[in-house]
């Protein structure tokens, strides 16, 4: 079955520095996947995805991520954190049947995101 | 351009009442629709998917139920509320999969049940 793991559930660090949030995901095929932000009380935001192509993809926000197949990984990066960027982060992976009869996602549990000033 | 609302934004309310959660797009037809709800520390479950009007898939069996009256609206009920219950209850449509549209999201719903 598929699944998608965000190893960091809290994750501080200091504006300006540089950030990698871990995604891992357990998938038979090419996987679709999506990194989404969360800011407290609000929905889910897409800020990136990846369907085939060009393995590091670009999104908003100044956020990019890489998809390695060899570590089954979908890291999402950010070269200089902004204090606004303090948020949950979810990886997700679409469900099985995505791009065909069903549409939804299985998302990890999250990383919350913490900006010391 | 697409939008889609979600009502009410809180809501508390005692053990064994009902429930009735409204979800609308706008923009768009013909969407799939989802309702999520998402416990602290454990993500997002998916409980409910719409492909169209009155086809309703249920992923996790429980005392809630949605209907798709109408092509962009999206209901989430329940005829007796369980301390469970509790939670953020998001809403999410995305258009015809073989496109690989992503899910987009309303704001949540925070139920409280006392």
């Amino acid at each position: 079955a598929q699944s998608v793991t965000q190893p960091d559930i809290h994750i501080t660090v200091s504006e300006g520095a540089s950030l990698e949030l871990r995604c891992n995901y357990s998938y038979g095929a090419t996987p679709y996947l999506f990194w989404y932000v969360q800011s407290p009380g609000q929905g889910l935001q897409l800020l990136l995805k990846y369907f085939s192509g060009d393995t590091l993809v670009q999104g908003i926000k100044g956020f990019e991520a890489e998809f390695k197949r060899s570590q089954s990984s979908f890291n999402l990066r950010k070269p200089s954190v902004h204090w606004s960027d303090a948020a949950e982060y979810f990886c997700a992976v679409g469900a099985l049947g995505y791009g065909g009869s069903q549409g939804n996602l299985i998302f990890g549990k999250g990383t919350k995101l913490s900006v010391k000033p | 351009s697409q939008t889609i609302h979600q009502w009410p934004a809180t809501l508390v309310q005692p053990v064994g009442s009902p429930l009735s959660l409204e979800c609308t797009v706008e923009g768009t037809s013909n969407p799939n629709l989802y309702w999520y709800r998402q416990a602290a520390g454990r993500g997002l479950q998916l409980l409910f998917y719409s492909i169209g009007i009155d086809q309703i898939s249920s992923e996790v069996p429980q005392n809630l139920s949605a209907s798709r009256p109408q092509d962009r609206q999206f209901i989430l009920s329940s005829k007796k509320l369980l301390l469970s219950d509790s939670g953020f209850y998001l809403c999410a449509w995305n258009l015809e999969v073989l496109n690989n549209s992503p899910l987009h999201f309303g704001n949540g719903t925070r139920l409280t049940v006392t």
